[in-house]
């Protein structure tokens, strides 16, 4: 079973600057098998990257995915205030079928 | 516009049943695999059961046996069949839809959750 490891458990910036999120895989991952969602308080996950790299639609710019093997990062180059929120990575095995979510990385704007 | 809409959550005692809802509109469930995700109280996110668009069901190990998957086509309608409740399954579950993309798996469209609390 893949294990998905968030981290920073939380960040703390301020407006404007650059945020990276990291999610770490306990095996190797293909790309189309990761994704990055946003919660916040009292509302459903909203789909933020497919497929490690693809920003779903809707999505601002200043939201991009990255990274490969084990190791992948989700960036917000410029903070905004309503970008407070949880963020999960997201990991699908097809042999057994299983869906694994990350423990999730707060990020707070100060 | 792609619409869920769940129904179905309540307050119920160890060892219930309980069967949620997921009304879906905009799109037919029958073209997209469905899943059940839910949202413990400590915040994690969990996945519990998916159904593909051939019918074919997963489940997560914690409630294999004990929840059944299903739909009705006739009313686009995802449903959740729950019983042998227990207290680690108090959470707020959601559906989603698959995104379009095939051979993976990741969720373009959620509902707005259905609150279960097993407790006596």
């Amino acid at each position: 079973e893949i294990v998905l490891t968030q981290s920073p458990g939380t960040l703390s910036l301020s407006p404007g600057e650059r945020a990276t999120l990291s999610c770490r895989t306990s095996q190797h991952l293909s790309r189309s098998f990761l994704a990055w969602y946003q919660q916040k308080p009292g509302q459903a996950p909203r789909l933020l990257v497919y497929a490690a790299v693809s920003r779903a639609t809707g999505i601002p710019d200043r939201f991009s995915g990255g990274g490969s093997g084990t190791d992948f990062t989700l960036t917000i180059s410029r903070l905004e205030p309503e970008d407070s929120a949880l963020y999960y990575c997201q990991h699908y095995e097809s042999s057994p079928f299983r869906v694994t979510f990350g423990p999730g990385t707060k990020v707070d704007i100060k | 516009e792609v619409r869920l809409l769940e129904s179905g959550g309540d307050l119920v005692q160890p060892g219930g049943s309980l069967r949620l809802s997921c009304a879906a509109s905009g799109f037919s469930i029958n073209n997209y695999p469905m899943t059940w995700v839910r949202q413990t109280p400590g915040g994690g996110l969990q996945w519990v059961s998916t159904i593909t668009a051939t019918g074919t069901t997963y489940y997560a190990d914690s409630v294999k046996g004990r929840f059944t998957i299903s739909r009705d086509l006739s009313k686009n309608t995802l449903l959740l069949q729950m019983n042998s409740l227990r207290a680690e399954d108090t959470a707020i579950y959601y559906c989603a839809k698959r995104g379009f993309l095939d051979l993976t798996y990741y969720f373009d469209y959620w509902g707005q959750g259905s609150m279960v609390t097993v407790s006596s």
